[in-house]
């Protein structure tokens, strides 16, 4: 089983700034196949990004993903308010298919 | 547009068999696999599993000797089994599509999820 960490666990910044998210594997994910997720309090989770680069349909181009291998970045590139959220990065090259812990944004 | 509803009890015993139903409206459940995903209060994902119309699964090995989905049809709705549930099997859980790209295995589309705690 494929063991994603993320990092920093939290990460306090402000509306305007650019945010860097780290998701890290524990081998290598087959085909880049490495999709992130945004879960705001109360609400399921929503897929923003998959096959590591790709955004998904209605997905603003402030976010961005990058990466291969074992090491994938979420970017957001200049923060909204509505940004500050739980994000989650999920493998799909192998079975179990699994997420990692989460990276709190929280507003300064 | 298409939407994911979760619904059952949401309090089970321990040792008892967890029961959940997802219903797929605005669309047909006969394409995509069907999944069901959970999260324990203030922790992340873990994927159980998934079915697709025809039936064919696919398990989480760690929950696979426990789980059963089944899909009907007729009734648009997909399901989810958890037999000797305890305390750890207490979570939110999510019924969420898988995009129709073969053998990709991320998900387009999720219900809003339901709380089920195990406990007498």
């Amino acid at each position: 089983e494929i063991v994603l960490t993320q990092s920093p666990g939290t990460l306090s910044l402000s509306p305007g700034e650019r945010a860097t998210l780290s998701c890290r594997a524990s081998q290598s994910v087959s085909s880049n196949y490495l999709a992130w997720y945004q879960q705001k309090p109360g609400q399921a989770p929503r897929l923003l990004i998959y096959g590591a680069s790709s955004r998904a349909t209605g997905i603003p181009d402030r976010f961005s993903g990058s990466g291969s291998g074992t090491d994938f970045t979420l970017t957001i590139s200049r923060l909204e308010p509505e940004d500050f959220a739980v994000y989650y990065c999920q493998q799909y090259g192998s079975s179990p298919y699994t997420f990692g812990q989460g990276t709190k944004l929280e507003i300064k | 547009q298409v939407q994911l509803q979760e619904s059952g009890p949401g309090l089970v015993k321990p040792s008892e068999t967890l029961s959940l139903t997802c219903t797929v409206s605005g669309g047909s459940i006969s394409s995509h696999y069907w999944n069901w995903i959970r999260q324990p209060a203030g922790k992340g994902l873990e994927w159980i599993g998934g079915i697709y119309f025809s039936a064919s699964t696919n398990y989480n090995p760690s929950l696979k000797s426990r789980v059963t989905m089944s899909v009907d049809t007729s009734k648009n709705q997909f399901s989810l089994k958890l037999t000797s549930v305890t305390a750890a099997d207490t979570a939110v859980y999510y019924c969420a599509r898988r995009t129709d790209i073969v053998s990709n295995w991320y998900f387009d589309l999720w219900g809003r999820g339901t709380l089920v705690t195990v406990s007498s």
